[in-house]
């Protein structure tokens, strides 16, 4: 059982190119969410997914967009990306529901530089 | 929304002694507060959580409080040890289909 798998594992970027990074989840978890990791600011969610079919923007969505046309997989796309997007870049996953109070599991991270 | 305030931002301490790590939410709402443990080049994961019909939880060396009343709760590690140097969050939310809402974390470094 592997959990939940992110690629790249790091990325060096020029500003200005297009980057999607990956996000697999094998637990049948209904909800999946990004986040970055910025020194000092700790975990700030960039968007999410309730369940396959349907997004919503967390605290920091700007500059990036998602997409969840499965179950499994939540892909976070960077249509231009800028040095500010510099950052650990964390996919996480739970079962959401009224008892199941929304543990979630996180993948290993992708360290994104954008020079 | 929810805020969640984490202090301190760092702590050392020697093997064995305790650290206490505390955190204040905003939303009274809010009924279910984790606490994860990031250890370095790895993703968060959740090592104790308390909900708001009880106050304390205890997981051997780990425990948790909890005062609604002041809207803070904290995380207490007992009896120290190296393996527990890491980045610890806490965060909050108010319903099983809500986002938490995640402090900015504190690094705890457990010198031998």
């Amino acid at each position: 059982i592997a959990g939940i798998t992110q690629a790249p594992t790091s990325q060096i970027l020029a500003a200005g190119r297009r980057m999607t990074l990956r996000c697999t989840q094998d637990m049948r978890h209904n909800a999946m969410y990004w986040y970055r990791q910025d020194l000092g600011l700790g975990l700030r969610l960039i968007h999410y997914s309730n369940t396959a079919g349907t997004t919503g923007k967390g605290e920091v969505p700007d500059g990036y967009s998602v997409s969840r046309a499965n179950t499994d997989d939540f892909p976070l796309t960077l249509a231009s990306a800028v040095p500010s997007q510099t950052s650990v870049y964390f996919c996480a996953s739970s079962r959401q529901g009224e008892s199941s109070y929304n543990e979630q599991f996180f993948g290993p991270g992708t360290r994104l530089t954008v020079l | 929304g929810e805020n969640v305030e984490q202090h301190p931002s760092t702590l050392s301490v020697q093997e064995g002694d305790s650290a206490v790590i505390k955190c204040t939410y905003s939303d009274s709402a809010s009924n279910y507060f984790p606490w994860y443990k990031q250890e370095l080049g790895k993703g968060p994961q959740l090592i104790i959580d308390i909900r708001s019909n009880v106050g304390e939880k205890k997981d051997q060396r780990i425990a948790v409080t909890l005062n609604k009343t002041a809207k803070h709760f904290s995380l207490h590690i007992t009896e120290t040890q190296p393996e527990d140097s890491a980045v610890y969050f806490c965060a909050a939310t108010n319903s099983g289909y809500s986002t938490l809402t995640f402090g900015k974390g504190t690094m705890l470094l457990v010198s031998p």
